[in-house]
C-alpha cells in the first residue's frame, strides 16, 4: 500500500474554503484515493473517492493531478461542525484493507 | 437502516477478565472489519471477514484476541484475559465488496477501559 503524507493539523475560520493536500509518491497504477472524516467520539466516515482529475459530491471535492502523486481534498465554506480529523488513504479497490495514517486535524474557528 | 450497531458502548473491566464486544453489520454487507483506536497507535485494523470467513487477522495483537462471525449479521471480538494496554476504542465497520469496498461504514465504537 502506498505511503501517504498529510499535514498534522490545519486551522481555518468559518466560511472559508479549506484545502488539505495528501502526498502519495508511490501510488500504483490501480490505486484509488479515498478520504475519510472522523468527528470526536465517532467512527470514521467515508467522504469521497477518486482515481484521477476531479470528483465532486455534496460534501467535498477531490482534485487529483495527472501524475497522481498527490491529491487535494477541498471543503467549501467550512463551518464549526467540520472540525474533525481527515484521513487520506491510497490503495487498490479490492482487498478491502484500509490503512489509516495519522490524519489531519482540522480546527474551524468562529 | 440503523447502520452498524455495536454493544456495549462502554465497558469497564478489571485486568484478567474476559471481554466480549459485539457488532451487527449493515444488512446486505458482505465484509466486516474490527479496528482499534488509541492515541499512541491511531486507528489499526485488527481483522476482517468476507462472507463470514476471516480473510486477514494479521493485525490481531496476540492470542488473547479472537474474533468470530457465526453468520452474516453478527460478529464478536473477545479479549481473554484482558490487560490495561487493551484499553482503547474498538470500532466495527462493514462494507459491500467490489469497487466500493473502500466505502466502509463504521459503528459508534466501544470504549474499553481495563483497570
Amino acid at each position: 500500500l502506498a505511503k501517504t503524507t498529510q499535514p498534522i493539523s490545519m486551522d481555518s475560520y468559518e466560511g472559508q474554503e479549506v484545502n488539505i493536500t495528501c502526498s502519495h509518491n508511490n501510488i500504483a497504477t490501480n490505486d484509488y484515493i479515498t478520504w475519510y472524516q472522523q468527528f470526536p467520539s465517532q467512527g470514521p466516515r467515508f467522504i469521497i473517492q477518486g482515481y484521477k482529475t476531479k470528483v465532486t459530491n455534496e460534501v467535498a471535492s477531490l482534485f487529483i493531478p495527472a501524475d497522481r502523486k498527490s491529491s487535494t481534498l477541498s471543503l467549501p465554506r467550512v463551518s464549526l461542525s467540520d472540525t474533525a480529523v481527515y484521513y487520506c488513504l491510497v490503495g487498490p479497490p479490492y482487498g478491502n484493507k484500509l490503512v489509516f495514517g495519522a490524519g489531519t486535524i482540522l480546527r474551524v474557528k468562529s | 437502516d440503523a447502520g452498524v450497531i455495536q454493544s456495549p458502548r462502554h465497558e469497564v473491566t478489571e485486568m484478567g477478565q474476559e471481554v466480549t464486544l459485539r457488532c451487527k453489520p449493515i444488512s446486505g454487507h458482505n465484509s466486516l472489519f474490527w479496528y482499534r483506536q488509541t492515541m499512541m497507535r491511531g486507528l489499526e485494523l485488527l481483522i476482517y471477514f468476507n462472507n463470514n470467513v476471516p480473510i486477514d487477522d494479521s493485525g490481531m495483537p496476540e492470542d488473547r484476541f479472537s474474533a468470530k462471525m457465526p453468520n452474516a449479521s453478527f460478529s464478536t471480538l473477545k479479549i481473554q484475559p484482558s490487560e490495561p494496554r487493551d484499553s482503547a476504542v474498538y470500532f466495527c465497520a462493514s462494507s459491500f465488496g467490489g469497487l466500493s469496498s473502500y466505502e466502509q461504514y463504521f459503528g459508534p465504537g466501544t470504549r474499553l477501559t481495563v483497570t
